[in-house]
């Protein structure tokens, strides 16, 4: 069964840092490539970021470009979120997603598989 | 970026009866190299993560009831509930990856009437 466990969200002030961690397991973690997406309290989904598998590549929404930094490991099967100069608007359930598997030979441009997250509050 | 836009914002239909959502993407997500369109809708129910229940507009992902189905091309798109049920009460949301960026519409929300 796949699992995707967040931990590391919390209380922090504006301005300040964190670091978000996912542990996988169920699946071979480094086949995968892997997302954070957020949803603010009673709002909608939000994509944060997303890292390939094979090389690394990152991509990142515009409203955390610059502050927040997508890392993995794939020996121990983990992806961070590293989130840095955190503004109040950064308040939000970050969801450790995995993006779906190809499917004959073509990326299916989905996420199946989702942790249960972890709240980030960003207030003083 | 690609702007997602749901239609209606929230939708109450009597057990049984037909669901529909209508999802418009700025631009069209139809990637011409394999004909399939980039679109998801993930379902998500209070207190729960996003489930996957179609991508490439209409194919449904494993284990899906058969009264969901998907359709639409290009940037107009459709999810259909063909008999609602008690637990298909949630929020439902569109999401396209044409390009690198992801990006999801605002979500409707679904209630029995």
């Amino acid at each position: 069964e796949v699992q995707l466990v967040e931990s590391g969200g919390g209380l922090i002030q504006p301005g300040g840092s964190l670091r978000l961690s996912c542990a996988a397991s169920g699946f071979t973690f480094s086949t995968y490539e892997m997302n954070w997406v957020r949803q603010a309290p009673g709002k909608g989904l939000e994509w944060v970021s997303y890292i390939r598998n094979s090389d690394s590549t990152t991509y990142y929404a515009d409203s955390v470009k610059g502050r927040f930094t997508i890392s993995r490991d794939n020996a121990k099967s983990s992806l961070y979120l590293q989130m840095n100069s955190l503004r109040a608007e950064d308040t939000a359930v970050y969801y450790c997603v995995r993006a779906a598997g190809l499917s004959s030979g073509w990326s299916r441009g989905s996420f199946d598989s989702w942790g249960q997250g972890t709240l980030v509050t960003v207030s003083s | 970026d690609i702007v997602m836009t749901q239609s209606p914002d929230s939708l109450a239909v009597t057990l049984g009866e037909r669901a529909t959502i209508n999802c418009k993407s700025s631009q069209s997500v139809l990637y011409s190299s394999n004909n399939k369109n980039y679109l998801t809708w993930y379902q998500q129910k209070p207190g729960q993560p996003p489930k996957l229940i179609i991508y490439w507009a209409s194919t449904r992902e494993s284990g899906v009831p058969d009264r969901f189905s998907g359709s639409g091309s290009g940037t107009d798109f459709t999810l259909t509930i063909s008999s609602l049920q008690a637990e298909d009460v949630a929020v439902y949301y569109c999401q396209q990856y044409y390009t690198n960026i992801p990006t999801f519409g605002q979500g409707t929300k679904l209630e029995i009437k």
